[in-house]
Protein backbone atom coordinates (compact mmCIF):
# COMPACT_ATOMS: atom_id res chain seq x y z
CA UNK A 1 0.00 0.00 0.00
CA UNK A 2 2.28 1.78 0.62
CA UNK A 3 4.34 4.51 -0.32
CA UNK A 4 6.36 5.50 -3.36
CA UNK A 5 8.28 2.79 -3.79
CA UNK A 6 12.18 3.46 -6.24
CA UNK A 7 14.16 1.00 -7.66
CA UNK A 8 17.17 0.09 -7.36
CA UNK A 9 17.62 1.31 -4.42
CA UNK A 10 21.42 1.77 -5.09
CA UNK A 11 23.23 1.72 -8.32
CA UNK A 12 26.91 1.91 -9.45
CA UNK A 13 27.53 2.63 -13.04
CA UNK A 14 31.02 3.10 -15.02
CA UNK A 15 31.50 6.09 -16.57
CA UNK A 16 29.88 5.85 -19.77
CA UNK A 17 27.20 3.35 -19.24
CA UNK A 18 23.13 4.24 -19.40
CA UNK A 19 20.91 3.81 -16.45
CA UNK A 20 17.16 4.04 -15.57
CA UNK A 21 15.47 4.36 -12.33
CA UNK A 22 12.35 3.18 -11.89
CA UNK A 23 9.42 5.20 -9.72
CA UNK A 24 6.11 3.48 -8.35
CA UNK A 25 4.17 6.05 -6.85
CA UNK A 26 0.69 6.02 -4.89
CA UNK A 27 -2.14 4.80 -6.46
CA UNK A 28 -4.44 7.32 -7.61
CA UNK A 29 -1.38 10.21 -7.68
CA UNK A 30 -1.53 12.74 -10.36
CA UNK A 31 1.96 14.57 -10.05
CA UNK A 32 5.27 12.63 -10.20
CA UNK A 33 8.05 14.87 -9.33
CA UNK A 34 11.92 14.02 -9.67
CA UNK A 35 14.80 15.54 -7.58
CA UNK A 36 18.04 15.17 -7.58
CA UNK A 37 20.10 15.89 -4.36
CA UNK A 38 24.28 15.94 -4.40
CA UNK A 39 25.53 15.31 -0.92
CA UNK A 40 25.26 17.39 1.41
CA UNK A 41 22.76 19.66 -0.67
CA UNK A 42 18.84 20.10 -0.92
CA UNK A 43 17.09 18.20 -3.47
CA UNK A 44 16.94 19.97 -7.02
CA UNK A 45 14.16 19.72 -9.06
CA UNK A 46 14.56 17.64 -12.40
CA UNK A 47 11.14 17.30 -14.05
CA UNK A 48 7.32 17.27 -13.66
CA UNK A 49 4.48 14.99 -14.90
CA UNK A 50 0.89 15.39 -14.62
CA UNK A 51 -0.38 12.20 -15.53
CA UNK A 52 1.22 11.16 -18.76
CA UNK A 53 2.45 14.51 -19.60
CA UNK A 54 5.74 15.88 -18.95
CA UNK A 55 4.60 19.62 -18.50
CA UNK A 56 7.97 20.82 -17.01
CA UNK A 57 11.43 19.50 -17.65
CA UNK A 58 13.34 22.84 -16.90
CA UNK A 59 15.66 21.20 -14.24
CA UNK A 60 16.85 18.48 -16.51
CA UNK A 61 21.04 19.40 -16.49
CA UNK A 62 21.85 18.22 -19.96
CA UNK A 63 20.19 16.23 -23.10
CA UNK A 64 21.63 12.75 -21.34
CA UNK A 65 18.51 12.73 -18.95
CA UNK A 66 15.11 11.89 -19.61
CA UNK A 67 12.30 11.14 -18.28
CA UNK A 68 8.73 9.15 -19.18
CA UNK A 69 5.73 8.04 -17.55
CA UNK A 70 3.77 6.81 -20.77
CA UNK A 71 0.65 5.28 -18.60
CA UNK A 72 0.40 7.63 -16.08
CA UNK A 73 1.62 5.80 -13.45
CA UNK A 74 4.96 4.50 -13.15
CA UNK A 75 8.07 6.43 -14.35
CA UNK A 76 11.28 6.20 -15.24
CA UNK A 77 14.45 8.31 -15.27
CA UNK A 78 16.99 7.70 -17.47
CA UNK A 79 20.26 8.79 -18.00
CA UNK A 80 22.56 7.96 -21.12
CA UNK A 81 26.52 8.26 -20.27
CA UNK A 82 26.67 8.62 -17.19
CA UNK A 83 29.49 10.98 -16.06
CA UNK A 84 30.74 11.45 -12.61
CA UNK A 85 29.01 14.99 -11.75
CA UNK A 86 25.78 12.32 -12.40
CA UNK A 87 26.41 10.73 -9.32
CA UNK A 88 23.79 11.94 -6.50
CA UNK A 89 20.25 10.42 -4.54
CA UNK A 90 17.65 10.71 -7.15
CA UNK A 91 14.34 11.18 -5.48
CA UNK A 92 11.24 10.25 -7.29
CA UNK A 93 7.51 12.43 -5.45
CA UNK A 94 4.21 11.96 -6.11
CA UNK A 95 1.07 13.84 -4.96
CA UNK A 96 -2.64 13.15 -5.03
CA UNK A 97 -3.69 16.17 -6.70
CA UNK A 98 -2.48 18.90 -9.22
CA UNK A 99 -4.38 22.42 -8.38
CA UNK A 100 -3.67 25.84 -6.82
CA UNK A 101 -3.53 24.36 -3.17
CA UNK A 102 -0.16 22.45 -2.46
CA UNK A 103 -0.84 18.38 -2.09
CA UNK A 104 1.43 17.56 0.14
CA UNK A 105 4.33 15.55 -1.92
CA UNK A 106 4.87 11.92 -0.49
CA UNK A 107 8.98 11.02 -1.57
CA UNK A 108 10.24 7.81 -1.83
CA UNK A 109 13.75 6.66 -0.44
CA UNK A 110 15.21 7.24 -3.82
CA UNK A 111 17.99 5.67 -5.72
CA UNK A 112 21.75 6.56 -4.67
CA UNK A 113 23.73 6.33 -8.22
CA UNK A 114 27.34 6.14 -7.99
CA UNK A 115 29.27 6.87 -11.09
CA UNK A 116 33.01 5.59 -11.12
CA UNK B 1 10.56 32.79 -8.51
CA UNK B 2 10.18 33.13 -4.44
CA UNK B 3 13.79 32.45 -2.98
CA UNK B 4 14.50 31.41 0.96
CA UNK B 5 16.81 31.91 3.21
CA UNK B 6 16.92 29.29 6.69
CA UNK B 7 19.61 29.31 9.41
CA UNK B 8 22.17 26.56 7.81
CA UNK B 9 22.31 24.37 11.40
CA UNK B 10 20.69 24.70 15.08
CA UNK B 11 21.39 23.13 18.00
CA UNK B 12 18.88 22.03 20.78
CA UNK B 13 18.37 20.13 23.72
CA UNK B 14 15.86 17.74 24.21
CA UNK B 15 12.26 18.62 25.94
CA UNK B 16 13.35 22.28 24.50
CA UNK B 17 11.00 24.21 21.73
CA UNK B 18 12.54 24.94 18.92
CA UNK B 19 11.88 27.49 16.23
CA UNK B 20 13.32 27.25 12.51
CA UNK B 21 12.57 30.73 10.76
CA UNK B 22 12.49 31.19 7.06
CA UNK B 23 12.68 34.33 4.87
CA UNK B 24 10.96 34.66 1.55
CA UNK B 25 10.50 38.46 0.79
CA UNK B 26 9.70 38.08 -2.78
CA UNK B 27 6.67 35.65 -1.83
CA UNK B 28 3.65 36.18 -4.73
CA UNK B 29 0.33 36.35 -3.98
CA UNK B 30 -1.07 32.55 -4.85
CA UNK B 31 2.04 31.00 -3.23
CA UNK B 32 1.74 28.24 0.04
CA UNK B 33 4.31 28.11 2.67
CA UNK B 34 5.44 24.66 3.17
CA UNK B 35 7.78 22.88 5.56
CA UNK B 36 9.38 19.38 4.69
CA UNK B 37 11.94 17.10 7.07
CA UNK B 38 14.44 14.98 5.83
CA UNK B 39 16.24 11.62 7.52
CA UNK B 40 19.76 10.46 6.56
CA UNK B 41 18.85 7.89 3.96
CA UNK B 42 15.27 8.78 3.29
CA UNK B 43 13.01 10.81 1.11
CA UNK B 44 11.76 14.80 2.61
CA UNK B 45 8.43 14.15 4.44
CA UNK B 46 6.01 16.48 5.05
CA UNK B 47 5.23 18.71 7.91
CA UNK B 48 2.86 21.33 7.63
CA UNK B 49 2.08 24.09 5.12
CA UNK B 50 0.17 27.34 5.46
CA UNK B 51 -0.91 30.97 3.92
CA UNK B 52 -1.69 33.12 6.40
CA UNK B 53 -1.56 33.53 9.97
CA UNK B 54 -1.41 29.94 12.06
CA UNK B 55 -1.56 26.47 11.16
CA UNK B 56 -1.10 23.88 13.80
CA UNK B 57 -0.95 19.95 13.55
CA UNK B 58 0.23 16.73 15.65
CA UNK B 59 3.74 17.38 14.39
CA UNK B 60 4.42 21.58 14.49
CA UNK B 61 2.95 24.87 14.19
CA UNK B 62 3.65 27.46 11.53
CA UNK B 63 3.45 31.00 12.20
CA UNK B 64 3.21 33.41 9.31
CA UNK B 65 3.28 37.23 9.67
CA UNK B 66 0.45 39.30 7.81
CA UNK B 67 3.18 40.89 5.14
CA UNK B 68 4.05 36.94 4.75
CA UNK B 69 7.75 37.59 4.22
CA UNK B 70 8.86 34.90 7.16
CA UNK B 71 7.66 32.02 8.46
CA UNK B 72 8.32 30.49 11.67
CA UNK B 73 8.46 26.64 12.02
CA UNK B 74 7.75 25.68 15.69
CA UNK B 75 8.90 21.83 16.88
CA UNK B 76 7.19 21.63 20.59
CA UNK B 77 8.99 19.43 23.00
CA UNK B 78 12.07 18.23 20.87
CA UNK B 79 13.65 14.63 21.13
CA UNK B 80 16.49 12.98 19.78
CA UNK B 81 14.43 11.64 16.66
CA UNK B 82 13.86 14.91 15.74
CA UNK B 83 17.27 15.29 14.26
CA UNK B 84 16.80 15.91 10.91
CA UNK B 85 17.07 18.74 8.20
CA UNK B 86 14.19 20.83 7.66
CA UNK B 87 13.67 22.34 4.57
CA UNK B 88 11.24 25.79 3.55
CA UNK B 89 9.28 26.02 0.16
CA UNK B 90 7.35 28.64 -0.95
CA UNK B 91 5.67 28.63 -4.09
CA UNK B 92 2.56 26.76 -5.58
CA UNK B 93 3.03 22.96 -6.86
CA UNK B 94 3.20 22.31 -10.42
CA UNK B 95 3.67 25.84 -11.54
CA UNK B 96 6.77 26.69 -13.52
CA UNK B 97 10.27 25.89 -11.63
CA UNK B 98 8.12 24.11 -9.07
CA UNK B 99 9.33 23.81 -5.59
CA UNK B 100 12.94 24.73 -4.92
CA UNK B 101 14.22 22.80 -1.79
CA UNK B 102 17.53 24.95 -1.12
CA UNK B 103 20.05 24.20 1.34
CA UNK B 104 17.86 23.40 4.93
CA UNK B 105 18.30 23.87 8.49
CA UNK B 106 20.25 21.19 9.94
CA UNK B 107 18.75 20.44 13.49
CA UNK B 108 20.19 18.76 15.92
CA UNK B 109 19.39 17.80 19.18
CA UNK B 110 21.32 16.86 22.12
CA UNK B 111 20.40 14.73 25.27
Amino acid sequence: GAGVSQSPRYKVAKRGQDVALRCDPISGHVSLFWYQQALGQGPEFLTYFQNEAQLDKSGLPSDRFFAERPEGSVSTLKIQRTQQEDSAVYLCASSLVSSRVNSPLHFGNGTRLTVT
Amino acid sequence: LAKTTQPISMDSYEGQEVNITCSHNNIATNDYITWYQQFPSQGPRFIIQGYKTKVTNEVASLFIPADRKSSTLSLPRVSLSDTAVYYCLVGVQGSQGNLIFGKGTKLSVKP
